[in-house]
């Protein structure tokens, strides 16, 4: 139950798209479409963003796209705002029926 | 609205237990998988464990086998997370969720801090 593995940072400025990866194995990742993206400000619960790899949740933004491709995930944002300032989390099923976060990506809008 | 509602939180010493809570409303409860997500002070979020609708089928984080137990109640929309044994490095906030489509909804969680 190793961690996927997110860049511990990432940063923009207002306008720009950035991209997080998520990587992991071909016994999680690689092997399932049930990867989900999360966005959590400081002090806040977890908000999904993401799941089934690239499907938004009704109320999030289509500036949020997902996508995958091997055993790394992706999570890019377009048209970066200062509101998206957050730490990101992926997400994905595992081989043995549990479920493994990465470790966590700051973005920073500058 | 979909709601959920953990309790059950607080402070405990090493090797004792506590029982936390998660009331669930504004969907089918028992027809979704449910699962407790946890979250340490100033670290990432990690999976804690699962359970399949009506209980037949449950997985944990490695961590916790043995010593952490999930269950439900379908006819009282309850969800619980028996925790025993708890250790120091159990402390986190600990976020009950749905499990829709691949993804955890997550309530606003309780605090268990295990400290002497």
């Amino acid at each position: 139950q190793s961690a996927l593995t997110q860049p511990a940072s990432v940063s923009g400025s207002p306008g720009q798209s950035i991209t997080i990866s998520c990587t992991g194995t071909s016994s999680d990742v690689g092997d399932y479409n049930y990867v989900s993206w999360y966005q959590q400000h400081p002090g806040k619960a977890p908000k999904l963003m993401m799941y089934w790899v690239s499907d938004r949740p009704s109320g999030v933004s289509n500036r949020f796209s997902g996508s995958k491709s091997g055993n790394t995930a992706s999570l890019t944002i377009s048209g970066l705002q200062a509101e998206d300032e957050a730490d990101y989390y992926c997400c994905s099923h595992t081989s043995s029926g549990t479920w493994v976060f990465g470790g966590g990506t700051k973005v920073t809008v500058l | 609205e979909v709601q959920l509602v953990e309790s059950g939180g607080g402070l405990v010493q090493p090797g004792e237990s506590l029982r936390l809570s998660c009331a669930a409303s504004g969907f089918a409860f028992s027809s979704e998988w449910m699962s407790w997500v946890r979250q340490a002070p100033g670290k990432g979020l990690e999976w804690v464990a699962n359970i399949k609708q009506y209980g037949s089928e449950k997985h944990y984080l490695d961590s916790v086998k043995g010593r952490f137990t999930i269950s439900r109640d379908n006819a009282k929309n309850l969800l619980y997370l028996q925790m025993s044994s708890l250790r120091a490095e159990d402390t986190a906030v600990y976020y009950c969720a749905r499990v829709t489509g691949g993804g955890f909804y997550c309530g606003q969680g309780t605090l268990v801090t295990v400290s002497s």
